[in-house]
């Protein structure tokens, strides 16, 4: 049983339209992350959260909003989508933040035309 | 900052062949490091995980073991699988989260 989930699994949005990408994990988990997966870049961190109510700024935040208004859920908003945020975007819970495991969602493609 | 770097790109193997990895960090501490493994149309999932503490990590017949003296944390197994190709990720701990490499894509052909 999946214990990270994403929706949708695969979105086509437009430039300058509002993308919302949800997140729910099962894991009972404080912490949460959002990342992207872009050839050449590997995996770059957005935005994480230690908890209900947080939201912290990761490595590469600019065009991006998050939410995380439960331990289960966690959002990532693009409020005007571009064409540069085309990429695959994954949400991962871990424990705590450091040397932990983070546990993976399946992945949302997203594509802005 | 923190960083990890993975020259390999791409590896292509036969079934049975020795794989080797490449990675080697840059930090001015000691860090926990990690192997992910990602199969096509998944999230990435831990391999292994090496602390300072037992500076080697064995998982599913995979090894790597950290050298603190050549900031290098490679990845080997002696007989590969075609069910090991998959794209292969050195990460390094940090305080917020963790930091990838680009990857390596390893293709296991019977």
């Amino acid at each position: 049983e999946a214990a990270v989930t994403q929706s949708p699994r695969n979105k086509v949005a437009v430039t300058g339209g509002k993308v919302t990408l949800s997140c729910n994990q099962t894991n009972n988990h404080n912490n949460m992350y959002w990342y992207r997966q872009d050839t050449g870049h590997g995996l770059r961190l957005i935005h994480y959260s230690y908890g209900a109510g947080s939201t912290e700024k990761g490595d590469i935040p600019d065009g991006y909003k998050a939410s995380r208004p439960s331990q289960e859920n966690f959002s990532l908003i693009l409020e005007l989508a571009t064409p540069s945020q085309t990429s695959v975007y994954f949400c991962a819970s871990g424990v705590r933040t450091g040397g932990d495991e983070q546990y993976f969602g399946p992945g949302t493609r997203l594509t802005v035309l | 900052g923190d960083s990890v770097t993975q020259m390999q790109g791409q590896v292509t193997l036969s079934e049975d062949d020795f794989l080797f990895i490449n990675c080697t960090y840059s930090t001015t501490w000691y860090p926990t490091l990690f192997w992910y493994v990602q199969y096509p149309g998944e999230g990435p999932q831990l391999l292994l995980k090496v602390t300072t503490a037992n500076n080697k990590g064995i998982s599913r017949g995979f090894e790597a073991t950290y050298d603190k003296r050549t900031t290098s944390f490679h990845l080997q197994k002696a007989s590969v699988q075609e069910s090991d190709s998959a794209v292969y990720y050195c990460v390094l701990e940090r305080a917020q989260g963790l930091t990838f490499g680009l990857g390596t894509r390893v293709s296991v052909f019977p």
